[in-house]
Protein backbone atom coordinates (compact mmCIF):
# COMPACT_ATOMS: atom_id res chain seq x y z
CA UNK A 1 0.00 0.00 0.00
CA UNK A 2 1.44 3.63 -1.15
CA UNK A 3 -0.86 5.23 1.80
CA UNK A 4 -1.03 8.94 0.86
CA UNK A 5 1.07 9.64 -2.16
CA UNK A 6 1.57 13.73 -3.47
CA UNK A 7 3.20 15.49 -6.36
CA UNK A 8 5.00 17.05 -6.74
CA UNK A 9 7.69 16.85 -4.25
CA UNK A 10 9.48 20.29 -4.59
CA UNK A 11 8.54 22.94 -6.73
CA UNK A 12 9.44 26.70 -7.24
CA UNK A 13 7.27 29.28 -9.24
CA UNK A 14 7.39 32.65 -9.83
CA UNK A 15 4.78 34.87 -8.68
CA UNK A 16 1.35 35.05 -10.32
CA UNK A 17 2.22 31.43 -11.89
CA UNK A 18 -0.29 28.91 -10.89
CA UNK A 19 -0.03 25.12 -10.19
CA UNK A 20 -2.44 21.75 -8.91
CA UNK A 21 -0.75 20.14 -5.95
CA UNK A 22 -1.83 16.35 -6.76
CA UNK A 23 -3.29 14.33 -3.82
CA UNK A 24 -4.35 10.33 -3.98
CA UNK A 25 -5.00 7.77 -1.26
CA UNK A 26 -5.60 4.00 -1.41
CA UNK A 27 -6.98 3.64 2.08
CA UNK A 28 -10.66 3.99 1.07
CA UNK A 29 -11.22 6.98 3.30
CA UNK A 30 -13.82 9.44 3.57
CA UNK A 31 -12.05 12.35 4.36
CA UNK A 32 -9.23 14.07 3.23
CA UNK A 33 -7.19 17.25 4.49
CA UNK A 34 -4.52 19.57 3.09
CA UNK A 35 -1.95 21.63 5.36
CA UNK A 36 0.59 24.09 5.23
CA UNK A 37 3.38 24.08 7.47
CA UNK A 38 5.37 27.27 8.21
CA UNK A 39 8.45 27.83 11.08
CA UNK A 40 6.81 28.29 14.38
CA UNK A 41 3.31 28.00 13.40
CA UNK A 42 2.28 24.26 13.17
CA UNK A 43 -0.03 22.23 10.74
CA UNK A 44 -2.64 25.12 9.91
CA UNK A 45 -5.79 23.34 7.63
CA UNK A 46 -6.20 24.99 4.36
CA UNK A 47 -9.16 22.90 3.27
CA UNK A 48 -11.02 19.85 3.95
CA UNK A 49 -13.07 17.23 2.58
CA UNK A 50 -15.22 14.85 4.90
CA UNK A 51 -16.72 12.79 2.10
CA UNK A 52 -16.74 12.69 -1.81
CA UNK A 53 -18.56 15.68 -2.94
CA UNK A 54 -17.62 18.13 -0.61
CA UNK A 55 -15.28 20.68 0.46
CA UNK A 56 -15.36 23.36 3.46
CA UNK A 57 -12.95 25.91 4.26
CA UNK A 58 -10.24 25.70 7.18
CA UNK A 59 -8.50 27.70 9.02
CA UNK A 60 -6.18 29.68 5.87
CA UNK A 61 -8.03 29.11 2.84
CA UNK A 62 -7.42 32.67 0.95
CA UNK A 63 -5.06 32.21 -2.08
CA UNK A 64 -6.22 28.20 -2.53
CA UNK A 65 -9.09 26.08 -4.19
CA UNK A 66 -9.72 22.48 -4.26
CA UNK A 67 -11.33 19.85 -5.89
CA UNK A 68 -12.08 16.35 -4.62
CA UNK A 69 -11.92 14.86 -7.88
CA UNK A 70 -13.57 11.02 -6.45
CA UNK A 71 -12.82 9.25 -2.80
CA UNK A 72 -8.93 8.72 -3.58
CA UNK A 73 -7.84 12.32 -5.00
CA UNK A 74 -7.84 15.64 -3.57
CA UNK A 75 -6.24 18.49 -5.17
CA UNK A 76 -5.22 21.80 -4.05
CA UNK A 77 -4.82 24.96 -6.93
CA UNK A 78 -3.24 27.62 -6.20
CA UNK A 79 -4.39 30.30 -8.87
CA UNK A 80 -1.62 33.33 -8.57
CA UNK A 81 0.96 32.33 -6.41
CA UNK A 82 2.15 34.29 -4.03
CA UNK A 83 6.08 35.03 -1.85
CA UNK A 84 3.34 34.63 1.03
CA UNK A 85 2.02 30.99 0.04
CA UNK A 86 5.99 29.54 0.35
CA UNK A 87 5.63 26.54 2.55
CA UNK A 88 5.57 23.26 3.15
CA UNK A 89 1.92 21.26 1.72
CA UNK A 90 1.27 18.32 3.54
CA UNK A 91 -1.94 16.51 2.31
CA UNK A 92 -3.66 14.10 4.98
CA UNK A 93 -6.55 11.20 4.72
CA UNK A 94 -8.41 9.93 7.76
CA UNK A 95 -12.00 7.56 8.71
CA UNK A 96 -12.49 9.43 11.89
CA UNK A 97 -9.13 8.27 13.52
CA UNK A 98 -5.90 8.46 12.80
CA UNK A 99 -4.59 10.54 10.19
CA UNK A 100 -2.33 9.63 7.43
CA UNK A 101 0.50 12.42 5.63
CA UNK A 102 1.51 12.50 2.66
CA UNK A 103 5.45 12.78 2.00
CA UNK A 104 5.06 17.06 1.43
CA UNK A 105 5.21 19.07 -0.99
CA UNK A 106 7.69 21.94 -0.82
CA UNK A 107 6.66 25.43 -2.46
CA UNK A 108 8.76 28.07 -3.08
CA UNK A 109 7.54 31.20 -4.72
CA UNK A 110 9.85 33.94 -5.60
CA UNK B 1 -6.61 31.64 14.89
CA UNK B 2 -4.54 29.01 16.85
CA UNK B 3 -6.82 27.31 19.21
CA UNK B 4 -4.68 24.82 20.24
CA UNK B 5 -0.79 25.75 21.76
CA UNK B 6 1.95 23.77 22.89
CA UNK B 7 4.52 24.90 24.88
CA UNK B 8 7.63 24.54 25.12
CA UNK B 9 7.98 25.73 21.12
CA UNK B 10 11.61 24.28 21.96
CA UNK B 11 13.14 22.19 23.87
CA UNK B 12 16.63 20.99 24.14
CA UNK B 13 17.48 18.23 26.57
CA UNK B 14 20.99 16.23 27.27
CA UNK B 15 20.63 12.38 26.20
CA UNK B 16 19.38 10.48 29.19
CA UNK B 17 17.21 13.33 30.58
CA UNK B 18 13.02 13.96 30.76
CA UNK B 19 10.96 16.06 28.72
CA UNK B 20 7.33 16.67 28.67
CA UNK B 21 5.26 19.14 25.61
CA UNK B 22 1.94 20.35 27.11
CA UNK B 23 -1.09 21.19 24.97
CA UNK B 24 -3.64 23.34 25.52
CA UNK B 25 -7.10 23.77 24.19
CA UNK B 26 -9.67 27.06 24.40
CA UNK B 27 -12.30 24.65 24.48
CA UNK B 28 -13.16 21.37 25.04
CA UNK B 29 -12.21 18.35 22.95
CA UNK B 30 -13.54 15.26 21.93
CA UNK B 31 -10.33 13.49 21.67
CA UNK B 32 -6.73 14.09 21.28
CA UNK B 33 -4.03 12.41 19.04
CA UNK B 34 -0.35 13.05 19.16
CA UNK B 35 1.75 13.17 16.17
CA UNK B 36 5.68 12.99 15.60
CA UNK B 37 7.65 14.90 12.84
CA UNK B 38 10.96 13.48 11.88
CA UNK B 39 13.40 16.28 10.49
CA UNK B 40 12.35 16.85 6.89
CA UNK B 41 9.81 14.65 7.18
CA UNK B 42 6.27 14.39 7.34
CA UNK B 43 3.94 13.47 11.15
CA UNK B 44 3.32 10.43 11.86
CA UNK B 45 0.49 9.56 14.11
CA UNK B 46 1.63 8.24 17.80
CA UNK B 47 -1.49 7.41 20.05
CA UNK B 48 -5.18 8.80 20.60
CA UNK B 49 -6.70 9.35 23.72
CA UNK B 50 -10.54 9.82 24.13
CA UNK B 51 -11.49 9.06 28.13
CA UNK B 52 -11.07 12.01 30.59
CA UNK B 53 -8.09 11.55 32.59
CA UNK B 54 -6.84 8.68 30.28
CA UNK B 55 -3.34 8.12 30.72
CA UNK B 56 -1.74 5.64 28.28
CA UNK B 57 1.96 4.36 27.75
CA UNK B 58 4.03 3.37 25.11
CA UNK B 59 7.34 2.00 26.33
CA UNK B 60 9.36 5.39 27.45
CA UNK B 61 6.13 7.88 26.42
CA UNK B 62 3.51 8.90 28.80
CA UNK B 63 0.32 10.53 27.54
CA UNK B 64 -2.25 12.16 29.34
CA UNK B 65 -5.59 13.52 28.69
CA UNK B 66 -6.79 16.09 30.69
CA UNK B 67 -9.85 15.85 33.52
CA UNK B 68 -11.63 18.78 31.20
CA UNK B 69 -10.37 17.34 28.61
CA UNK B 70 -8.98 20.59 27.26
CA UNK B 71 -4.99 19.77 28.02
CA UNK B 72 -3.12 16.92 27.03
CA UNK B 73 0.58 16.09 27.31
CA UNK B 74 3.30 13.69 26.37
CA UNK B 75 6.40 13.00 28.93
CA UNK B 76 9.44 10.87 27.46
CA UNK B 77 11.73 9.16 30.24
CA UNK B 78 15.69 9.01 29.54
CA UNK B 79 15.33 10.45 26.21
CA UNK B 80 17.31 9.01 23.30
CA UNK B 81 18.79 10.76 19.73
CA UNK B 82 15.94 8.90 18.26
CA UNK B 83 13.45 11.10 19.77
CA UNK B 84 14.67 14.40 18.31
CA UNK B 85 11.65 15.74 16.01
CA UNK B 86 8.85 17.87 16.94
CA UNK B 87 6.00 16.45 18.53
CA UNK B 88 2.59 17.84 17.97
CA UNK B 89 -0.70 16.95 19.73
CA UNK B 90 -4.24 17.29 17.39
CA UNK B 91 -7.96 17.63 18.73
CA UNK B 92 -10.84 17.01 17.68
CA UNK B 93 -14.12 18.28 18.72
CA UNK B 94 -17.68 16.98 18.52
CA UNK B 95 -18.86 18.98 15.99
CA UNK B 96 -16.77 17.54 12.85
CA UNK B 97 -14.18 15.97 12.18
CA UNK B 98 -10.82 18.61 11.62
CA UNK B 99 -7.59 17.98 13.50
CA UNK B 100 -7.25 20.89 15.45
CA UNK B 101 -3.02 20.59 15.51
CA UNK B 102 -1.27 22.26 18.06
CA UNK B 103 1.93 24.46 17.42
CA UNK B 104 4.23 22.45 18.09
CA UNK B 105 7.17 20.91 20.01
CA UNK B 106 10.55 20.67 18.59
CA UNK B 107 12.89 18.57 20.80
CA UNK B 108 16.77 18.23 20.44
CA UNK B 109 18.61 15.37 21.95
CA UNK B 110 22.00 16.44 22.85
CA UNK B 111 24.14 13.18 22.86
Amino acid sequence: NAGVTQTPKFQVLKTGQSMTLQCAQDMNHNSMYWYRQDPGMGLRLIYYSASEGTTDKGEVPNGYNVSRLNKREFSLRLESAAPSQTSVYFCASSEWAEAFFGQGTRLTVV
Amino acid sequence: GQQVMQIPQYQHVQEGEDFTTYCNSSTTLSNIQWYKQRPGGHPVFLIQLVKSGEVKKQKRLTFQFGEAKKNSSLHITATQTTDVGTYFCAGTKNTGNQFYFGTGTSLTVIP
